[in-house]
């Protein structure tokens, strides 16, 4: 059962550019919700996190925007620098009381210079 | 150095041999995962201990069995492997805080099964 869905699959900007990920969740309990990224050949790492008492949260060029009506929230990448190619993933935490996260399918961001 | 390490890196063996994996962090977490990450990326978590008790047991097949003799090991070990256990295997940690801590990736350990 998919409880994360994550969109596009892959997304090509060109440097400068917003980059805009999005995700939707299906289980209004859900509290918390990360993005990860993960660099070829490396392992995933937190990027930026919101929970639902926010509909926006910002560190430098990532934003993260929450619909918690539309149970939908989204990643934007302000300025994408070709250093920002790599995978994200959106998550959603799961289970409160032990840390289960599940993940989205993933977004290949390409930004060319 | 803190961080999450996984042995071995790279492992490559035949269809119904035994494996083991090992995870060890030094981050004072007290909260290990396993994910497994398959060729599409997609990442699925499987078992996570706390404090050496199991609280996550996802549905995997009954020969992945994870091992934890302290809150800083989480090992897995794989009875007979298949040809769809090929992965990358990524052991995480965290510092239990209602679900709300961020997970610290070791660097996988990719198996090959033949």
């Amino acid at each position: 059962q998919q409880q994360v869905r994550q969109s596009p699959q892959s997304l090509t900007v060109w440097e400068g550019e917003t980059a805009i990920l999005n995700c939707s969740y299906e289980d209004s309990t859900f509290d918390y919700f990360p993005w990860y990224h993960q660099f070829p050949g490396e392992s995933p790492a937190l990027l930026i996190a919101i929970r639902p008492v926010s509909n926006k949260k910002e560190d430098g060029r990532f934003t993260i925007f929450f619909n918690k009506r539309e149970k939908k929230f989204s990643l934007h990448i302000a300025d994408s620098q070709p250093g920002d190619s790599a995978t994200y993933f959106c998550a959603a935490l799961t289970g409160a009381n032990t840390g289960k996260l599940t993940f989205g399918h993933g977004t290949i961001l390409r930004v060319h210079p | 150095e803190t961080a999450v390490f996984q042995t071995p890196n790279y492992h490559v063996t035949q269809v119904g041999n035994e494996v083991s994996f090992n995870c060890k962090q030094t981050l004072g977490h007290d909260t290990m995962y396993w994910y497994k990450q398959d060729s599409k990326k997609l990442l699925k978590i499987m078992f996570s201990y706390n404090n050496k008790q199991l609280i996550v047991n996802e549905t995997v097949p009954r020969r992945f069995s994870p091992q934890s003799s302290d809150k800083a090991h989480l090992n897995l070990r794989i009875k007979s492997v298949e040809p769809e256990d090929s992965a990358v295997y990524l052991c995480a940690s965290s510092l239990r805080d209602w679900g709300y801590a961020e997970q610290f990736f070791g660097p996988g350990t990719r198996l090959t099964v033949l």
